[in-house]
């Protein structure tokens, strides 16, 4: 069984701090994402990553950026954080493409964090 | 227009009965789909693949309609437990090998007793 694995499940942290978060997988997957999820809007990607030392941008990169050292840790960080980045942050991973079929993506439990 | 859309629902259906889904989406090149289940406060997980002769798993059955460029997603006699959000997911547009997948923001199904 795959597994994802978030640091932590609830987080509190205040304006302005610089917040990581962890995110861990134990299938060698090649890619890893980060994304955060808000009532009524959906999943939102924030950042990916398809190999190590290599990112792109999401949707919705401001406020993030991301390090992929390692090709099992993918972390995001806020640089300064904000109120309205107060969400549920998921990271997921998967497997390239085989032939023309993309793999599906596997989800961590998530981290809820609040920004005061 | 965006790439995958779904109504939002919710669907209110009595245990037992049948629901149906369906998704559209924008990419006619995109050739993987999923369904994914997502219960409140928790992580979205993969329900099915979604494959071009239509799959089957227990009580829920998937097709896809590349004509028409949508995916349905069936679920016969439903059970308390069905009560969850449904993203249907598909291969973005200009999809490189990045793993990159596009959600829905989902279907909200509630069984009722």
């Amino acid at each position: 069984d795959v597994k994802v694995t978030q640091s932590s499940r609830y987080l509190v942290k205040r304006t302005g701090e610089k917040v990581f978060l962890e995110c861990v997988q134990d299938m060698d997957h090649e890619n890893m994402f980060w994304y955060r999820q808000d009532p009524g809007l959906g999943l939102r990607l924030i950042y990916f990553s398809y190999d190590v030392k290599m990112k792109e941008k999401g949707d919705i990169p401001e406020g993030y950026s991301v390090s992929r050292e390692k090709k099992e840790r993918f972390s995001l960080i806020l640089e300064s954080a904000s109120t309205n980045q107060t969400s549920m942050y998921l990271c997921a991973s998967n497997r390239s493409r085989r032939g023309i079929l993309d793999q599906p993506q596997h989800f961590g439990d998530g981290t809820r964090l609040s920004i005061l | 227009r965006k790439e995958v859309e779904q109504d939002p629902g919710p669907f209110n259906v009595p245990e037992g009965a049948t629901v149906a889904f369906n998704c559209t989406y924008s990419n006619s090149a995109s050739q993987s789909f999923f369904w994914y289940r997502q219960d409140c406060r928790k992580e979205p997980k993969l329900l099915m693949s979604v494959y071009s002769s239509g799959n089957e798993d227990g009580r829920f059955t998937a097709q896809l309609n590349r004509a028409s460029q949508y995916i349905s997603l069936l679920i016969r006699d439903s059970k308390l437990s069905d009560s969850a959000t449904y993203l249907c997911v598909v291969t973005p547009r200009g999809s490189s090998n990045t793993g990159k997948l596009i959600f829905g923001q989902g279907t909200t199904l509630q069984v009722k007793p």
